[in-house]
């Protein structure tokens, strides 16, 4: 079935400890995304790719870091983890990043830093 | 600074009609989108609108007044699936997505 997919699907992760989130989509979308969902808060961009080999930083992007070396691929490494990242993590692509194209969004990691 | 606002929660009937508002205060205005989010899952595109006016698609519909910052969901028929977050998120004039923090929508029988 066409898709995001992210792995893993949950974890937990001791402080201090780094930690890469995978997230790799099938239908050819250029432009693909990081977002954050805490209770009580709207999705938070934490970086974005309009096409290969470019990214750029969202909304809350310290302590984050992404890279996109192909079209499908799209990883986001916390390089030293703190407690206050415990969240939900989506990875979400888009045809475009203007006009109607909507964001197909994979089922999330849900992320516990101790 | 932009915001988007959405009422936290609402309890409607099943059978029933409900809208569900949002109104936005944004950098510039390049399009709304509605997500429905079910518990657990990831959002799932339910509408677009750009231009003024009511959007019908089945069930759903969904409004937009950009001069008065402003749209709704209307959701007629409710189903006991249809429980569920809606999130209303508006495309900026740098065309990032400014999201809300959802409307928890609980069905009765």
């Amino acid at each position: 079935t066409a898709g995001i997919t992210q792995a893993p699907t949950s974890q937990i992760l001791a402080a201090g400890r780094s930690m890469t989130l995978r997230c790799t989509q099938d239908m050819r979308h250029n432009a693909m995304y990081w977002y954050r969902q805490d209770l009580g808060l709207g999705l938070r961009l934490i970086h974005y790719s309009n096409t290969a080999g470019t990214t750029g930083k969202g909304e809350v992007p310290d302590g984050y870091s992404v890279s996109r070396a192909n079209t499908d691929d799209f990883p986001l490494t916390l390089a030293s983890a703190v407690p206050s990242q415990t969240s939900v993590y989506f990875c979400a692509s888009s045809d475009g990043r203007t006009g109607n194209s909507p964001l197909h969004f994979g089922n999330g990691t849900r992320l516990t830093v101790t | 600074g932009q915001n988007i606002d959405q009422p936290t929660e609402m309890t409607a009937t099943e059978g029933a009609i409900v809208q569900i508002n949002c109104t936005y205060q944004t950098s510039g205005f390049n399009g709304l989108f509605w997500y429905q989010q079910h518990a657990g899952e990831a959002p799932t595109f339910l509408s677009y609108n750009v231009l003024d006016g009511l959007e019908e698609k089945g069930r759903f519909s969904s409004f937009l007044s950009r001069s008065k910052g402003y749209s709704y969901l209307l959701l007629k028929e409710l189903q006991m699936k249809d429980s569920a977050s809606y999130l209303c998120a508006v495309r900026d004039s740098n065309y990032q997505l400014i999201w809300g923090a959802g409307t928890k929508l609980i069905i009765k029988p």
